[in-house]
């Protein structure tokens, strides 16, 4: 089955500062790959997602980039913000395969 | 809409007591998932459906069951629960695999 690797588990950063978390596969064929934020006490939600067809997206200050020959990830945020503090978490799967989770990423950006 | 939720919210539960929790979503999603989160472990899968009347065992089903009697709602159960079973856990749903999952706000259960 697919296994995903996060690194790293924490990541602390001064406001203004650039985040890059990095998400690694293991099925070639994986096709979808999310990106979900928790904040504290909440619940996940979708910030950003990338298919394989496509090598990078971006949405403002958050962009994610994908290189399916390394079968790797990443979720980049710029110009870090007190309100990007949270936990990131990666996803990948693919066709029928239901989604395997990274371990979750926490950021921590300090004022 | 109210996309995915749950009930309860907060549950404590003396060890070996059953109990079920709920999920329930109005975006007529086939996939359901149940996870459960614990520190430092991210979401691990517990169960999930991909339709109505369908059930199969994600990465730690024991000690676990499910139904999905109705395409809206996704029961979990507890038959004999256990201090390890304390953990917080969430429902999701989504169109298909490789669609956005929808996640409930969570239920806090401790096993005492």
């Amino acid at each position: 089955g697919e296994n995903v690797e996060q690194h790293p588990s924490t990541l602390s950063v001064q406001e203004g500062d650039s985040a890059v978390i990095k998400c690694t596969y293991s099925d070639s064929a994986s096709n979808y790959f999310p990106w979900y934020k928790q904040e504290l006490g909440k619940r996940p939600q979708l910030i950003i997602d990338i298919r394989s067809n496509v090598g990078e997206k971006k949405d403002q200050r958050i962009a994610v980039t994908l290189n399916k020959t390394a079968k790797h990830f990443s979720l980049h945020i710029t110009e870090t913000q007190p309100e990007d503090s949270a936990v990131y978490f990666c996803a990948a799967s693919r066709g029928s395969y239901i989604p395997t989770f990274g371990r979750g990423t926490s950021l921590i950006v300090h004022p | 809409n109210a996309g995915v939720t749950q009930t309860p919210k907060f549950r404590v539960l003396k060890t070996g007591q059953s109990m079920t929790l709920l999920c329930a979503q109005d975006m007529n999603h086939e996939y359901m998932y149940w996870y459960r989160q614990d520190p430092g472990m991210g979401l691990r899968l517990i169960h999930y459906s991909v339709g109505e009347g369908t059930t199969a065992k994600g990465e730690v089903p024991d000690g676990y069951n499910v139904s999905r009697l109705k395409k809206q709602n996704f029961l979990l159960g507890l038959e004999s629960a256990a201090p390890s079973q304390t953990s917080v856990y969430f429902c999701a749903s989504s169109y298909g695999v490789i669609y956005e999952q929808y996640f409930g706000p969570g239920t806090r259960l401790t096993v005492t």
